[in-house]
């Protein structure tokens, strides 16, 4: 089993949905949770980080599952410009680095 | 302020040689990390320093890989005898302070360098 796994997708969504995913992690001991935003042929942009309470920005919130040992991103009213590949970072226990899924891939229709 | 630069952004080179990636960080940050990125796929952690600390390098693929970083600036990642499957995007990054262990801290990317071995 990987450490990070992540429904590859794609997600094809109409402009408006709401879409959600998910990202489950096998490290119990992770600290730290991230996710990032990645557009074609780019770097990966930090798009927020997960906090133990979840936390919310604009469209988006992301929360954290200890318990199920997943994060999750959902982005409301989503835009064209919302067409990504979106992964999960988790970082922590005797790890400094971040340790990546492999990425959602999002594409947002008209 | 300025984000983490990496150079060159493209770089071509025949099987067998060597090559060098520049990587220069976020001022201030203290850690600063590695990362391969092959096409279609995720971030394969390469190597991380933490100010003056010996590095973490146990995501080197092989021996021809190597990094070295002068106290908190930059950084340079060596290729030695390239292969063809080295051919990726190598990505720089940087953290406010990655050295408190059990905790991370958000990273910020560099462009990248993208490596084409022929």
């Amino acid at each position: 089993r990987k450490e990070v796994e992540q429904d590859p997708g794609p997600f094809n969504v109409p402009e408006g949905a709401t879409v959600a995913f998910n990202c489950t992690y096998s490290n119990s001991a992770s600290q730290s949770f991230f996710w990032y935003r990645q557009d074609c042929r780019k770097e990966p942009k930090l798009l927020m980080s997960v906090y133990s309470s979840g936390n919310e920005d604009g469209r988006f919130t992301a929360q954290l599952n200890r318990a199920s040992q997943y994060i999750s991103l959902l982005i409301r009213d989503s835009k064209l410009s919302d067409s990504a590949t979106y992964l999960c970072g988790l970082g922590g226990g005797s790890a400094r680095q971040l340790t990546f899924g492999s990425g959602t891939q999002l594409t947002v229709l008209p | 302020g300025a984000g983490v630069s990496q150079s060159p952004s493209n770089k071509v080179t025949e099987k067998g040689k060597d090559v060098e990636l520049r990587c220069d960080p976020i001022s201030g940050h203290t850690a600063l990390y590695w990362y391969r990125q092959r096409l279609g796929q995720g971030l394969e952690f390469l190597i991380y320093f933490q100010g003056n600390s010996a590095p973490d390098k146990s995501g080197l693929p092989s021996d021809r890989f190597s990094a070295e970083r002068t106290g908190e600036s930059v950084s340079t990642l060596t290729i030695q005898r390239t292969q063809q499957e080295d051919s990726a995007v190598y990505l720089c990054a940087s953290s406010a302070n990655g050295g408190i262990q059990g905790q991370g801290y958000e990273q910020y990317f560099g462009p990248g360098t993208r490596l084409t071995v022929t």
